[in-house]
């Protein structure tokens, strides 16, 4: 069964304050590992698909990278506009869903 | 462009009661499938479809029925509505293969259900 742990379930930062999320994947063959945010009241918005390790990709203030075991979401110097909910997910081979984790919910103070 | 359309975007049920949960994507997608969102447990899957005509059971398919006649349409039934399935539901779309991983799954706004 594949399973996505998300850490930490929420995170307060300062404006400019840079962090990190992680999410920590079990699946039998990975065919892609997905980011999205998700602002309250909406669905969840695409950021990224990792497909091997050491793959990294960047959007604006965040790079998500890929390791055999696990993913972080880097945010560089956030603003408050960042603040949302950001939800990791696994697809595996041979299938055409995804396997989301809880997520973690971003609040960036000015 | 619409995406991925759900309807309605509220809705009150009784217990026992049934209705369809519309879900409608005009990008040509061969995929599509239904969520769930509660608080604490995260999005899980409740069915899903590869194709017209076909369709499968996710991690929660009981109490839900689904059909897909046609590429763009994918509703999602309730039988006889419990309190358990109060929730937020997504519909969301995808091209095949590769494309999926390249262009992500695309979601709806979401349909926020309460069962009383």
């Amino acid at each position: 069964e594949d399973q996505v742990t998300q850490s930490p379930e929420a995170l307060r930062l300062q404006e400019g304050e840079s962090s990190s999320l992680n999410c920590s994947y079990t699946v039998s063959g990975l065919r892609g590992l997905f980011w999205y945010r998700q602002d309250p009241g909406k669905g969840p918005e695409f950021l990224f698909t990792l497909y091997s390790a050491g793959e990294e990709k960047e959007k604006e203030r965040l790079k998500a990278t890929l390791t055999k075991k696990e993913s972080f979401l880097h945010i560089t110097a956030p603003k408050p506009e960042d603040s949302a909910t950001y939800l990791c997910a696994v697809r595996r081979t041979g299938y055409s869903t995804l396997t989301f984790g809880k997520g973690t919910m971003l609040l960036v103070s000015p | 462009n619409a995406g991925v359309t759900q309807t309605p975007k509220f809705q009150v049920l009784k217990t026992g009661q049934s209705m369809t949960l519309q879900c409608a994507q005009d990008m040509n997608h061969e995929y599509m499938s239904w969520y769930r969102q509660d608080p604490g447990m995260g999005l899980r899957l409740i069915h899903y479809s590869v194709g017209a005509g076909i369709t499968d059971q996710g991690e929660v398919p009981n109490g839900y029925n689904v059909s897909r006649s046609t590429t763009e349409d994918f509703p999602l039934r309730l039988l006889s509505a419990a309190p358990s399935q109060t929730s937020v539901y997504f519909c969301a779309s995808s091209y095949h293969g590769q494309g999926a991983g390249n262009y992500g799954y695309t979601f709806g706004s979401g349909t926020r259900l309460t069962v009383v």
